[in-house]
């Protein structure tokens, strides 16, 4: 059974650093197509996706957020982390954890199979 | 970037026929994700590649795509399917994965 499970501070103080970890079980992130993604929600807002990391250590970030995200792994930890740096209010949201459909060994998928329960995350001083 | 359109919401009564729609340019070259998303809880994908539906999800979910609009429809419907909806998409040409506003199915 494949669960991922996020977590992180519940409170950041503007133009801090945000650390989220997101610990999963049930597959392998060193299998060959296997990708992990972040999606956050801020309140009454729409879903958006931030950045991905896939089986092969290659990396994809939302174009505007490019510069303040960076998404690693520890394949042996079973862990995926998103550092978001020079947090702001508007950062306020819930952030999803989501493992990809594994449907090649060479490509990562473009469809969000399995979504962790979210961690919500508060931007404020 | 590649923008996703869809209505902010969609009322249907119950046994009625919900269809929430997905706008963006040539998106029927696209496959298309459909994901059903109730308040605290993990959003689910209820149709990928445009019209295919996951095990455990009923066959009153369906989907199209063709031209600049993607469809879900979801017939019989029944209270249980209020959520709010996405579309979701990956744009080739810039390596992103991107998601419509979403639409909020209300059951009257």
């Amino acid at each position: 059974q494949v669960t991922l499970k996020e977590s992180g501070p519940a409170l950041v103080k503007p133009t801090q650093t945000l650390t989220l970890t997101c610990s999963f079980s049930g597959f392998s992130l060193s299998a060959g197509g296997m990708c992990v993604s972040w999606v956050r929600q801020p309140p009454g807002k729409a879903l958006e996706w931030l950045a991905l990391i896939g089986w092969d250590d290659e990396t994809y970030y939302k174009t505007s957020l490019r510069t303040r995200l960076t998404i690693s792994k520890d394949t042996s930890r079973n862990e995926v982390v998103l550092t978001m740096t020079n947090v702001d209010p508007l950062d306020t949201a819930t952030y999803f954890c989501v493992r990809l459909w594994q449907r090649s060994t060479t490509a990562c998928s473009d469809v969000f199979e399995i979504w962790g329960q979210g961690t919500m995350v508060t931007v404020s001083s | 970037s590649y923008v996703l359109t869809q209505a902010p919401s969609v009322s249907v009564a119950p046994g009625q026929t919900a269809r929430i729609t997905c706008g963006g340019i040539n998106i029927g070259g696209k496959s298309v994700n459909w994901y059903q998303h109730k308040p605290g809880e993990a959003p689910v994908l209820v149709i990928y590649d445009d019209v295919d539906r996951p095990s455990g999800i009923p066959e009153r979910f369906s989907g199209s795509n063709s031209g600049n609009t993607a469809t879900l429809t979801v017939t019989r419907v029944e209270a249980g399917d209020e959520a709010d909806y996405y579309c979701q998409v990956w744009d080739s040409s810039s390596d992103q994965w991107v998601f419509g506003g979403g639409t909020k199915l209300t059951v009257l």
